[in-house]
């Protein structure tokens, strides 16, 4: 198995612009999650899905965050508009249900200048 | 409010000596706890997981305590090595949702 799959792995965007992260979790796994990761907040769940379900998404920071999960292998996190403090490692996992560990992707690094 | 506290931001030891990092929580009811290692410009990894009713976790040179009544979990690498320098986070579930730790970040010198 490839692993939890990413992309882009670094963007670069301008204030105000529209950018989509993209995962594809690790086929069987019932569980996806968001996370974003800055050095002042650390590691951050924004959402999570289950059966392509969101089920708690209090993390998202903002209505500007939107995440979607319209089939067990591919997940989106859309921020529209962005802005600078959106600037941060975004990570996206899965797991199987239960007790388990979760598998993290490469993370896409985001840039907002 | 909830907290978790990971004991310091670094930590640095001889290679061959046994490392301890300590999770520390407040105002949690964690079903589990799980310790993660992560390198620098990678996503964390997976290490151990351990269950509110179990005191200990062994794997090769990993040990994971967690003790419910002082709010503590010890995680142990003993035999150290330097590629086992990195960042460890401990994250705790409950309900479902998962809250990391800040981390520690170990060195281990030759």
């Amino acid at each position: 198995d490839a692993g939890v799959i990413q992309s882009p792995r670094h963007e670069v965007t301008e204030m105000g612009q529209e950018v989509t992260l993209r995962c594809k979790p690790i086929s069987g796994h019932d569980y996806l999650f968001w996370y974003r990761q800055t050095m002042m907040r650390g590691l951050e769940l924004l959402i999570y899905f289950n059966n392509n379900v969101p089920i708690d998404d209090s993390g998202m920071p903002e209505d500007r965050f939107s995440a979607k999960m319209p089939n067990a292998s591919f997940s989106t996190l859309k921020i529209q508009p962005s802005e600078p403090r959106d600037s941060a490692v975004y990570f996206c996992a899965s797991s199987f249900p239960g007790n388990y560990g979760y598998t993290f992707g490469s993370g896409t690094r985001l840039t907002v200048v | 409010s909830q907290k978790i506290e990971q004991n310091s931001e670094a930590l640095n030891i001889q290679e061959g000596k046994t490392a301890t990092l300590t999770c520390n929580y407040t105002n949690y009811s964690p079903a589990y706890l799980q310790w993660y290692r992560q390198d620098p410009g990678r996503g964390p990894v997976f290490l151990l997981l351990i269950r509110e009713n179990e005191k200990e976790k062994r794997k090769e040179r990993l040990k994971v305590t967690f003790d419910t009544t002082l709010k503590q979990s010890l995680f142990h690498i003993t035999a150290s090595q330097p590629a086992d320098s990195a960042t460890y986070l401990c994250a705790l579930i409950a309900g479902g949702k998962s809250t990391f730790g800040d981390g520690t970040t170990l060195t281990v010198k030759p």
